[in-house]
């Protein structure tokens, strides 16, 4: 049982360049989430998913997409890649609860991106 | 919008003190709560969660408790050791939503 896995950990990017950030969990949990760490700074949602084929923007979500075809799979795809997006990434997931909401939210390692 | 406050933002104390982090939210109307640790450069810890029918939760020395009227939340760290020097964030679900919240952490040291 590995839990959530991301990949990669590291990756350098140049300006306007594309790049899609990898994340698969094997806890069979519905709901998905991609967020950003700056430094120093808290999480924010870029985007979420409660299920197979359903996607939704979370706070920070411009020059980013996502899609979900599997219920394991959740990848990040950045797009003309910009300094601003110079972070680390995290990948997350929960089981959703009963009467809604989620459950216990389990991370992957994080992947570390800088863009040049 | 749900916005989510931990103070303090760093806490430096002597090995053996009992400490209590904060976190406060806009919209009381939480579902769940959950307490991460991250240490520099790694991913996050779950310490413990809180679910929708629940006050707190205990493991250890660390005890998190809810107070859903206000939207506010403490971790209790017992006899503090060097061990348990890292950021403590918290996370909240509100009612009818998908998306947990996080806060921007307390940077905790514990000084031997």
């Amino acid at each position: 049982n590995a839990g959530v896995t991301q990949t990669p950990k590291f990756r350098i990017l140049k300006i306007g360049q594309s790049m899609t950030l990898q994340c698969t969990q094997d806890m069979n949990h519905n709901y998905m989430y991609w967020y950003r760490q700056d430094p120093g700074m808290g999480l924010k949602l870029i985007y979420y998913s409660v299920g197979a084929g359903i996607t939704d923007k979370g706070e920070v979500p411009n020059g980013y997409n996502v899609s979900r075809s599997t219920t394991e799979d959740f990848p990040l795809r950045l797009e003309l890649a910009a300094p601003s997006q110079t972070s680390v990434y995290f990948c997350a997931s929960s089981y959703s609860g009963a009467g809604g909401g989620g459950g216990e939210l389990f991370f992957g390692e994080g992947s570390r991106l800088t863009v040049l | 919008k749900q916005e989510v406050t931990q103070i303090p933002a760093a806490l430096s104390v002597p090995e053996g003190e009992n400490l209590v982090l904060n976190c406060s939210f806009t919209d009381s109307a939480i579902y769940n709560l959950q307490w991460f640790r991250q240490d520099p450069g790694k991913g996050l810890t779950s310490l413990l969660l809180i679910q929708s029918s629940q006050r707190e939760q205990t493991s250890g020395r660390l005890n998190a408790s809810l107070d859903k009227s206000s939207g506010r939340s403490t971790l209790y760290i017992a006899a503090s050791q060097p061990g348990d020097s890292a950021t403590y964030l918290c996370a909240g679900i509100t009612s009818g939503t998908y998306k947990y919240i996080f806060g921007t952490g307390t940077r905790l040291k514990v000084l031997a």
